[in-house]
């Protein structure tokens, strides 16, 4: 087993920049995901390994990883950025994958 | 790239349920695809992933043993066998297409889930 911890909650102020650690074991030595999920919507990629955007997403997101812990910055943070992050990696001595336990970004 | 998911429902403790994943604009064949749950209220939880072309299949801890994931590459769609169900099974199902084949990459596309329900 893998374990990844994540602030239950970040809050920050429009237009400030919010950032969600992700603490694991040599976390760094690993990929790390990240994933925005809206209320009652699925998730949504948003960083994959480690700094990498996918298509059409705001540059205001940007991921490190480094090590014990990964970390997604959102820059200039609207009102629309309000959701549960979770970051995932995949453990290659069991096969497995894990997610972090999440965190709600409130904006005030 | 879509992803729909069915066969949720209610369901007593102990007993099965086989949930489907069937998937358009890709050939699941060539990705791995992965069942995330999601407990009431609660965060994220891997669940199992296939790698179809490559005969495996892998599962986390809580369902080991209890849960078979299969394929039918001819219906292009994916099942989740979930045996002797217990209540804290209970959650959203989704079905996640993940980026290639490595066992390392990420969930690029999701469907919108399927809720199982276990109580008496």
């Amino acid at each position: 087993s893998y374990v990844l911890t994540q602030p239950p909650s970040v809050s920050v102020a429009p237009g400030e920049t919010a950032r969600i650690p992700c603490g694991g074991y040599n976390i760094g030595t690993k990929s790390v995901h990240w994933y925005q999920q809206r209320p009652r919507q699925a998730p949504v990629l948003v960083i994959y390994e480690d700094t990498n955007r996918p298509a059409g997403l705001p540059d205001r997101f940007s991921g490190s990883n480094s090590g014990n812990t990964a970390t997604l910055t959102i820059s200039r943070v609207e009102a629309g950025d309000e959701a549960d992050y979770y970051c995932q990696v995949w453990d290659i001595s069991s096969d497995q994958k894990f997610f972090g336990g999440g965190t709600q970004l409130t904006v005030l | 790239v879509q992803l729909v998911e069915s066969g949720g429902g209610l369901v007593q403790p102990g007993r099965s349920l086989r949930l489907s994943c069937a998937a358009s604009g890709f050939t699941f064949d060539e990705y791995v695809i992965n069942w995330v749950r999601q407990a009431p209220g609660k965060g994220l939880e891997w669940v199992s992933s296939m790698t179809w072309s490559r005969g495996k299949t892998y599962y986390a801890d809580s369902v080991q043993g209890r849960f078979t994931m299969s394929g039918d590459i001819a219906k292009n769609s994916v099942y989740l066998q979930m045996d002797t169900l217990r209540p804290e099974d209970t959650a959203l199902y989704y079905c996640a297409k993940s980026r290639s084949l490595a066992g390392s990459s990420p969930f690029d596309y999701w469907g919108q889930g399927t809720l199982v329900t276990v109580s008496s």
